[in-house]
């Protein structure tokens, strides 16, 4: 079974701040893993996803996620905050099917 | 390239009245989704078709929701009769394949309150 957990369900971050959002996940088989942005009153985007291969992937936005096997975590990070970054932030899992399952997302806040 | 066209957008109803969300995919996505988003989670996962068959229903309470992809392209998803726990954002979202990794795009969603 999968599972994923988004610690902190609220970030708060300067304009020009560095944005880290935590995702730690569950998996019995090797997991794939991908970041969504939900923006107010809209469905959600890819940001980025890992399948296999190089474990730092780089995503739209200027946002990068590294995958971490041991730590299992897949952290979303970003060098500097721009204001139209604020928005919801899902991370989800799949495992040997196409399901996705998401976490509860955290909202971040980006502050001039 | 158009996205995935959902409506309506914002529904009101009372409590045991019935309800119905329309979708249509990406032009040629022949696997479709239907996600329930209650405030403060991410989205759960209610049904998935592969052209006009179900695949994964598992998640779908079948004593009040229904969904149905006739001709394998728009889909509907209806309640009946609502409960007030089924206030959520329904959303739809399609891919162009049931591989590991295919991008599901998602639709802005239908926004359900039920009083």
């Amino acid at each position: 079974a999968q599972s994923v957990t988004q610690l902190g369900s609220h970030v708060s971050v300067s304009e020009g701040a560095l944005v880290l959002l935590r995702c730690n996940y569950s998996s019995s088989v090797p997991p794939y893993l991908f970041w969504y942005v939900q923006y107010p009153n809209q469905g959600l985007q890819l940001l980025l996803k890992y399948t296999t291969g190089a474990t730092l992937v780089k995503g739209i936005n200027g946002f990068e996620a590294e995958f971490k096997k041991s730590e299992t975590s897949f952290h979303l990070t970003k060098p500097s905050a721009h204001m139209s970054d604020a928005a919801e932030y899902f991370c989800a899992v799949s495992g040997n099917t196409d399901k996705l399952i998401f976490g509860t997302g955290t909202r971040l806040q980006v502050f001039p | 390239e158009a996205g995935v066209a959902q409506s309506p957008r914002y529904k009101i109803i009372e409590k045991r009245q019935s309800v119905a969300f329309w979708c249509n995919p990406i032009s040629g996505h022949a696997t479709l989704y239907w996600y329930q988003q209650i405030l403060g989670q991410g989205p759960k996962l209610l049904i998935q078709f592969q052209n006009n068959g179900v695949v994964d229903d598992s998640q779908l309470p079948k004593d009040r929701f229904s969904a149905e992809r006739l001709k394998g392209v728009d889909s509907t998803l209806k309640i009946q009769p609502a409960k007030l726990e089924d206030s959520a954002v329904y959303l739809c979202a399609s891919s162009a394949s049931r591989d590991r990794g295919t991008e599901a795009f998602f639709g802005q969603g239908t926004r359900l309150t039920v009083v």
